[in-house]
């Protein structure tokens, strides 16, 4: 079983649809999440980055954890044809020699269509 | 978050051959970070670079394949030793905990 499980998609949605992506998780030792954007030939992008369980906002975008369920979610608002891009979640276990690691999901693919 | 330059962008190499990919970071930074993305995967952490000591590396990754040097707080680089088709990836580096930032990439592709 892999540390982080991620639907790889594709996903492919109309323009200003509400678009949820979700990430599980395995390992209680895991503290941190991140949310990653990686356009085609590009580096991942930090997105979010959240650390207690509940929900951050910024703009469009809404990171939620649930570290009871260790389930993560991103939500983009009014999701625009800019969005299309690979999403990552990502994790890190800040303890012991593991510190700094960052653990990826599979990525999912999203496409918003016009 | 830190400005991460790569280079080559990309190569394409023969079997059997190395190359060194630079990273070079525009503040200082204590850790770095190798990953591997292959075609359609996700990233994979090859190992932790910390100036002044030896790389650490994850388990299946060992320096004689990707030797690692990290000369100061802006600099690392990572060489692909005696390379295979099987080699064919993305590498970045990144530079954390949570600073969140990658390189653009290094494509390279094995013949």
């Amino acid at each position: 079983q892999k540390e982080v499980e991620q639907d790889p998609g594709p996903l492919s949605v109309p323009e200003g649809a509400i678009v949820s992506l979700n990430c599980t998780y395995s390992n209680s030792a895991f503290q941190y999440f991140m949310w990653y954007r990686q356009y085609s030939r590009k580096g991942p992008e930090l997105l979010m980055y959240t650390y207690s369980s509940g929900n951050k906002e910024d703009g469009r975008f809404t990171a939620q954890v649930d570290k009871s369920s260790k389930y993560i979610s991103l939500f983009i608002r009014d999701s625009q044809p800019s969005d299309s891009a690979t999403y990552l979640c990502a994790m890190i276990d800040a303890g012991g020699t593991s510190y700094g690691k960052l653990t990826f999901g599979q990525g999912t693919i999203l496409t918003v269509h016009p | 978050s830190a400005v991460i330059s790569q280079k080559p962008s990309r190569d394409i190499c023969q079997r059997g051959t190395s190359l060194t990919i630079q990273c070079q970071v525009d503040s200082q930074v204590t850790m770095m970070f190798w990953y591997r993305q292959q075609p359609g995967q996700s990233l994979t952490l090859i190992a932790t670079a910390n100036q002044g000591s030896e790389a650490t590396y994850e388990s299946g990754f060992v320096i004689d394949k990707f030797p690692i040097s990290r000369p100061n707080l802006t600099f690392s680089t990572l060489t692909v030793s005696n390379m295979s088709p099987e080699d064919s990836s993305i590498y970045l580096c990144s530079v954390g905990p949570g600073q969140g930032s990658f390189g653009p990439g290094t494509r390279l592709t094995v013949l």
